[in-house]
């Protein structure tokens, strides 16, 4: 059964990095074209980017007005995928999942889903 | 504001059908059958229930069933459940390779 557990949330102040993770179970993440997605209280949902799988070359594409301060990387002896985040803002304060994408079924449909870890950007 | 548009609330009574709507633009919805609908329980993990504009993963009910017409993709609910009662997101690629999605909307099963 595949499983997405995000983690590494927490309250960050302006202007701080803060990395959160997400740990994948039931499936090698270097097999999947693997995306981070966001959700401020209150709005919809926000895609951040994703990271191709290994037959994709690794490739990693990001959301335009964040591709400056994000960056998602993968590792695969732990498979787990992250999220770095630098010069974090007040906008930035979001519930964070992964979700696979077009894994099980078809291109460009997230299939799987974690539950979020929760990103407090405050003062 | 999202960049598909979605009704916030759409209502219904147990058994009837209704249907939810989600508009975008002819870089996404109006360009690539690529279009996927989410359920969400409160507390649980959301769920993929059509991808593809209108195949439905297996295991999904056939209650739940999609479409789209140029650049707007619908969700349609058939006999109508108190297990329906949920959020319910769509998403689309566009031609940024990138992926957006509508800002949700609640069911309530009255």
């Amino acid at each position: 059964e595949v499983q997405l557990v995000e983690s590494g949330g927490g309250l960050i102040e302006p202007g701080g990095s803060l990395r959160i993770s997400c740990a994948a179970s039931g499936f090698t993440v270097s097999d999947a074209w693997m995306n981070w997605v966001r959700q401020a209280s209150g709005k919809g949902l926000e895609w951040i980017g994703r990271i191709r799988n290994r037959a994709g070359g690794d490739r990693t594409e990001y959301a335009a007005p964040l591709k400056d301060r994000f960056i998602i990387s993968r590792d695969d002896l732990t498979n787990t995928l992250h999220l770095q985040m630098k010069g974090l803002e007040i906008e930035d304060t979001a519930v964070y999942y992964c979700a696979t994408e077009g894994f099980r079924y078809g291109h460009h449909s997230h299939d799987s889903w974690g539950q979020g870890t929760l990103v407090t950007v405050s003062s | 504001q999202s960049a598909l548009t979605q009704p916030a609330s759409v209502s219904g009574s147990p058994g009837q059908s209704i249907t939810i709507s989600c508009t975008g633009t002819s870089s996404d919805i109006g360009a690539y059958n690529y279009v996927s609908w989410f359920q969400q329980h409160p507390g649980e993990a959301r769920k993929l229930i059509i991808y593809a504009v209108s195949v439905r993963p297996s295991g999904v009910s056939n209650r739940f069933s999609g479409s789209k017409s140029g650049y707007t993709a619908s969700l349609t609910i058939s006999g109508l459940q108190a297990e329906d009662e949920a959020d319910y997101y769509c998403s689309s690629y566009s031609s940024t390779s990138s992926i957006l999605f509508g800002g949700g909307t609640k069911v309530t099963v009255l």
